[in-house]
């Protein structure tokens, strides 16, 4: 069963400091894998994507790895702003399952003054 | 304008009333989908449709239809509402064409209670 797993479940940081968000997949063949960022109460927003053959991809403050053979993911946030207090989903979508992405539970950060 | 609306963003009803919640688009995609959401779980997908004449069952179909009036309107009903569908539900568009990733871009979400 293709599966999404992230960590940690919850992460609290001050603001501007760093930090990273983990994402281990079992979803075959392997298509891309994404990172949303969903504020409460709205949809989720993609922040990046990612192929087979890309291993980094940044968005600003963002930056998301990838490690095909391992099936594992990070999103990491450099100088929190309190504005990226949201959940992070990562979804991973298979080649052979079209139009059908797995979800993970999502990682609700906060980010305190 | 939203790219992807939603209508009702708010909804209570009762135990057994028949509900609908509908899906506006205006990004010219074909895949249209259909996600619940509870709290401190991930989107699970209800139903999903690549075209109009397309409707595909998605994990969690059971006490759920959908209707896709056209390629820009997809509709969610729940014939009978019963208080385990409460939740936040979420319409989703894609472009899956061989140049993209089948990026989903969602709408603003449906908050349903039912009593």
């Amino acid at each position: 069963k293709n599966q999404v797993e992230q960590s940690p479940q919850s992460l609290i940081i001050l603001e501007g400091k760093n930090c990273t968000l983990q994402c281990n997949y079992t979803v075959s063949p392997f298509s891309n894998l994404r990172w949303y960022k969903q504020d409460t109460g709205r949809g989720p927003v993609s922040l990046t994507i990612m192929t087979f053959s890309e291993n980094t991809k940044s968005n600003g403050r963002y930056t998301a790895t990838l490690d095909a053979d391992t099936k594992q993911s990070s999103l990491h946030i450099t100088a929190s702003q309190l504005s990226d207090s949201a959940s992070y989903i990562c979804v991973v979508s298979a080649r052979t399952n079209a139009g059908k992405s797995t979800f993970g539970d999502g990682t609700t950060l906060t980010v305190k003054p | 304008d939203a790219d992807v609306t939603q209508t009702p963003r708010n909804r209570i009803t009762k135990t057994g009333k028949r509900i609908m919640l509908e899906c506006s688009q205006t990004k010219g995609h074909d895949r249209m989908y259909w996600y619940r959401q509870d709290p401190g779980l991930g989107l699970r997908l209800i139903y999903y449709s690549f075209d109009v004449k397309d409707i595909n069952k998605g994990e969690i179909s059971d006490g759920y239809s959908v209707s896709r009036q056209a390629q820009a309107k997809f509709s969610l009903s729940l014939e009978s509402a019963i208080p385990n569908q409460t939740a936040l539900y979420f319409c989703a568009t894609s472009d899956q064409s061989a140049t993209n990733t089948g990026e989903l871009f969602f709408g603003e979400g449906s908050r349903l209670t039912v009593l």
